[in-house]
Protein backbone atom coordinates (compact mmCIF):
# COMPACT_ATOMS: atom_id res chain seq x y z
CA UNK A 1 0.00 0.00 0.00
CA UNK A 2 1.32 3.74 -0.63
CA UNK A 3 2.39 5.46 2.70
CA UNK A 4 3.75 8.62 1.13
CA UNK A 5 1.96 10.57 -1.75
CA UNK A 6 3.68 13.71 -3.50
CA UNK A 7 1.61 16.80 -4.47
CA UNK A 8 1.85 18.12 -7.28
CA UNK A 9 3.13 14.87 -9.66
CA UNK A 10 4.30 17.55 -11.42
CA UNK A 11 6.07 21.05 -11.32
CA UNK A 12 7.45 23.17 -13.72
CA UNK A 13 9.27 26.76 -12.62
CA UNK A 14 12.29 28.62 -14.00
CA UNK A 15 15.73 28.56 -12.82
CA UNK A 16 16.18 30.89 -9.78
CA UNK A 17 12.56 30.38 -8.81
CA UNK A 18 11.72 28.27 -5.23
CA UNK A 19 10.58 24.67 -5.11
CA UNK A 20 8.24 23.22 -2.86
CA UNK A 21 6.87 19.82 -3.11
CA UNK A 22 4.60 17.94 -0.19
CA UNK A 23 4.35 14.28 0.50
CA UNK A 24 1.57 13.26 3.11
CA UNK A 25 1.93 10.06 4.61
CA UNK A 26 -0.59 7.56 6.95
CA UNK A 27 0.96 6.17 9.77
CA UNK A 28 3.17 6.84 12.65
CA UNK A 29 6.89 6.73 11.29
CA UNK A 30 10.32 6.30 12.61
CA UNK A 31 11.53 9.01 9.78
CA UNK A 32 11.10 10.38 6.49
CA UNK A 33 13.38 10.42 3.64
CA UNK A 34 13.75 12.34 0.34
CA UNK A 35 15.26 11.18 -2.84
CA UNK A 36 16.22 12.30 -6.19
CA UNK A 37 15.69 10.52 -9.41
CA UNK A 38 17.10 11.43 -12.70
CA UNK A 39 15.85 10.12 -15.95
CA UNK A 40 16.97 6.93 -16.70
CA UNK A 41 19.07 7.06 -13.20
CA UNK A 42 18.98 4.84 -9.74
CA UNK A 43 17.72 7.19 -6.81
CA UNK A 44 19.36 9.17 -4.90
CA UNK A 45 19.30 9.88 -1.03
CA UNK A 46 19.06 13.47 -0.02
CA UNK A 47 17.88 14.15 3.02
CA UNK A 48 16.39 12.48 6.04
CA UNK A 49 13.96 13.93 9.03
CA UNK A 50 13.55 11.86 11.90
CA UNK A 51 9.97 12.21 13.52
CA UNK A 52 11.37 14.14 16.68
CA UNK A 53 12.38 17.17 13.97
CA UNK A 54 10.57 19.90 12.85
CA UNK A 55 13.30 21.18 10.43
CA UNK A 56 16.09 19.99 8.66
CA UNK A 57 18.18 21.67 5.71
CA UNK A 58 21.52 20.62 3.12
CA UNK A 59 22.80 23.31 0.98
CA UNK A 60 19.94 24.65 -0.77
CA UNK A 61 17.20 21.93 0.07
CA UNK A 62 15.09 22.81 3.51
CA UNK A 63 12.63 19.68 4.61
CA UNK A 64 10.16 20.17 7.49
CA UNK A 65 7.75 17.56 8.85
CA UNK A 66 4.71 17.96 10.73
CA UNK A 67 3.87 14.84 12.41
CA UNK A 68 0.33 16.21 13.66
CA UNK A 69 -0.74 16.76 9.79
CA UNK A 70 1.12 13.38 8.71
CA UNK A 71 2.94 15.65 6.48
CA UNK A 72 6.46 16.65 4.72
CA UNK A 73 7.83 19.16 2.67
CA UNK A 74 10.83 19.28 0.42
CA UNK A 75 12.06 23.18 -0.62
CA UNK A 76 14.65 23.42 -2.71
CA UNK A 77 15.54 27.61 -3.16
CA UNK A 78 17.09 29.09 -6.16
CA UNK A 79 16.52 26.13 -8.48
CA UNK A 80 19.00 24.99 -11.55
CA UNK A 81 18.31 23.25 -14.44
CA UNK A 82 20.32 20.61 -13.22
CA UNK A 83 17.72 20.25 -10.11
CA UNK A 84 15.17 18.71 -13.41
CA UNK A 85 14.67 15.23 -11.94
CA UNK A 86 11.94 13.64 -9.97
CA UNK A 87 11.70 13.63 -6.13
CA UNK A 88 10.29 11.09 -4.04
CA UNK A 89 9.44 10.58 -0.62
CA UNK A 90 9.65 7.82 1.76
CA UNK A 91 8.57 6.92 4.88
CA UNK A 92 10.32 4.31 7.77
CA UNK A 93 7.19 3.13 9.09
CA UNK A 94 7.32 2.06 13.21
CA UNK A 95 7.49 -1.60 13.22
CA UNK A 96 8.49 -1.95 9.42
CA UNK A 97 12.15 -3.55 10.46
CA UNK A 98 13.30 -0.40 8.33
CA UNK A 99 11.88 -0.93 4.88
CA UNK A 100 10.74 2.16 3.26
CA UNK A 101 7.65 2.87 2.10
CA UNK A 102 7.88 5.42 -1.30
CA UNK A 103 5.43 7.94 -2.66
CA UNK A 104 4.43 8.21 -6.45
CA UNK A 105 7.47 11.36 -6.92
CA UNK A 106 6.95 14.72 -8.20
CA UNK A 107 8.76 15.61 -11.30
CA UNK A 108 10.16 18.71 -11.23
CA UNK A 109 11.56 21.01 -14.76
CA UNK A 110 13.31 23.72 -14.18
CA UNK A 111 13.81 25.64 -16.96
CA UNK A 112 16.81 28.34 -17.81
CA UNK B 1 28.32 5.98 -5.59
CA UNK B 2 27.40 3.49 -3.06
CA UNK B 3 29.21 0.24 -4.24
CA UNK B 4 26.09 -1.33 -5.97
CA UNK B 5 26.25 -3.20 -9.27
CA UNK B 6 23.62 -4.64 -11.06
CA UNK B 7 23.36 -7.34 -13.77
CA UNK B 8 22.49 -7.55 -16.03
CA UNK B 9 21.27 -3.85 -16.79
CA UNK B 10 19.48 -4.65 -20.20
CA UNK B 11 17.45 -7.75 -21.17
CA UNK B 12 14.51 -8.49 -23.15
CA UNK B 13 13.08 -12.51 -22.84
CA UNK B 14 10.34 -14.42 -23.80
CA UNK B 15 7.34 -15.03 -21.71
CA UNK B 16 7.47 -18.24 -19.66
CA UNK B 17 11.08 -18.11 -19.88
CA UNK B 18 12.94 -18.06 -15.77
CA UNK B 19 15.08 -14.68 -15.54
CA UNK B 20 17.66 -13.99 -12.77
CA UNK B 21 19.23 -10.32 -11.84
CA UNK B 22 21.64 -10.03 -9.64
CA UNK B 23 22.63 -7.49 -7.30
CA UNK B 24 26.24 -7.09 -5.39
CA UNK B 25 27.65 -4.82 -2.90
CA UNK B 26 30.76 -3.93 -1.54
CA UNK B 27 29.89 -2.25 1.21
CA UNK B 28 28.85 -5.58 3.68
CA UNK B 29 25.84 -3.74 4.03
CA UNK B 30 23.48 -6.08 6.03
CA UNK B 31 19.64 -5.12 4.58
CA UNK B 32 19.39 -5.68 0.55
CA UNK B 33 16.00 -5.00 -1.28
CA UNK B 34 14.60 -5.28 -4.66
CA UNK B 35 12.32 -2.56 -5.76
CA UNK B 36 10.21 -2.22 -8.85
CA UNK B 37 9.18 1.03 -10.70
CA UNK B 38 6.72 1.41 -12.69
CA UNK B 39 4.65 4.40 -13.99
CA UNK B 40 1.92 5.68 -12.15
CA UNK B 41 2.99 3.13 -8.83
CA UNK B 42 6.42 4.57 -8.14
CA UNK B 43 8.71 1.81 -5.90
CA UNK B 44 7.40 -0.99 -4.42
CA UNK B 45 9.00 -3.32 -2.89
CA UNK B 46 9.11 -7.21 -3.87
CA UNK B 47 11.68 -8.63 -1.22
CA UNK B 48 13.88 -7.71 1.15
CA UNK B 49 16.95 -9.63 2.93
CA UNK B 50 18.11 -8.93 6.55
CA UNK B 51 21.02 -11.21 6.17
CA UNK B 52 22.58 -14.39 4.39
CA UNK B 53 19.77 -16.72 3.91
CA UNK B 54 17.45 -14.47 5.71
CA UNK B 55 14.86 -13.12 3.37
CA UNK B 56 10.78 -11.53 3.56
CA UNK B 57 8.33 -10.71 0.95
CA UNK B 58 7.43 -7.21 0.04
CA UNK B 59 4.35 -5.42 -1.10
CA UNK B 60 5.10 -7.44 -4.72
CA UNK B 61 6.21 -10.47 -4.20
CA UNK B 62 3.72 -12.59 -6.48
CA UNK B 63 5.81 -14.13 -9.27
CA UNK B 64 9.53 -13.81 -7.77
CA UNK B 65 11.95 -15.84 -5.54
CA UNK B 66 14.85 -14.45 -4.32
CA UNK B 67 18.37 -15.93 -2.25
CA UNK B 68 20.87 -13.98 -0.69
CA UNK B 69 24.00 -17.18 -0.39
CA UNK B 70 26.57 -14.43 0.39
CA UNK B 71 26.19 -11.14 2.13
CA UNK B 72 27.55 -9.20 -0.71
CA UNK B 73 25.39 -10.84 -3.18
CA UNK B 74 21.13 -10.79 -3.61
CA UNK B 75 19.18 -12.69 -6.55
CA UNK B 76 16.21 -11.86 -7.60
CA UNK B 77 14.84 -14.46 -9.75
CA UNK B 78 11.19 -14.94 -11.84
CA UNK B 79 10.67 -18.38 -12.45
CA UNK B 80 8.44 -17.68 -15.64
CA UNK B 81 8.41 -14.50 -16.67
CA UNK B 82 4.92 -12.62 -17.69
CA UNK B 83 4.53 -9.47 -19.59
CA UNK B 84 3.22 -7.54 -16.31
CA UNK B 85 6.28 -7.95 -14.90
CA UNK B 86 8.06 -5.74 -17.53
CA UNK B 87 9.65 -2.85 -15.33
CA UNK B 88 12.81 -1.10 -13.94
CA UNK B 89 14.29 -3.51 -10.93
CA UNK B 90 16.58 -1.44 -8.31
CA UNK B 91 18.23 -3.69 -5.96
CA UNK B 92 19.07 -1.02 -2.63
CA UNK B 93 21.24 -1.92 0.43
CA UNK B 94 21.45 -0.25 3.86
CA UNK B 95 23.21 -1.03 6.99
CA UNK B 96 24.04 -0.10 10.33
CA UNK B 97 27.18 3.03 8.98
CA UNK B 98 24.35 4.12 6.59
CA UNK B 99 21.91 4.77 9.41
CA UNK B 100 18.35 4.43 7.84
CA UNK B 101 19.68 5.35 4.54
CA UNK B 102 19.32 3.05 1.17
CA UNK B 103 21.21 3.29 -1.36
CA UNK B 104 20.10 2.25 -4.66
CA UNK B 105 21.93 0.35 -7.92
CA UNK B 106 21.14 1.85 -11.25
CA UNK B 107 18.30 -0.35 -11.95
CA UNK B 108 18.31 -3.42 -14.81
CA UNK B 109 15.56 -2.85 -17.56
CA UNK B 110 13.25 -5.89 -17.99
CA UNK B 111 11.42 -6.13 -20.77
CA UNK B 112 9.18 -9.45 -21.23
CA UNK B 113 7.70 -9.85 -25.00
Amino acid sequence: SQQGEEDPQALSIQEGENATMNCSYKTSINNLQWYRQNSGRGLVHLILIRSNEREKHSGRLRVTLDTSKKSSSLLITASRAADTASYFCATDERGSQGNLIFGKGTKLSVKP
Amino acid sequence: DAGITQSPRHKVTETGTPVTLRCHQTENHRYMYWYRQDPGHGLRLIHYSYGVKDTDKGEVSDGYSVSRSKTEDFLLTLESATSSQTSVYFCAISGQSSGNTIYFGEGSWLTVV
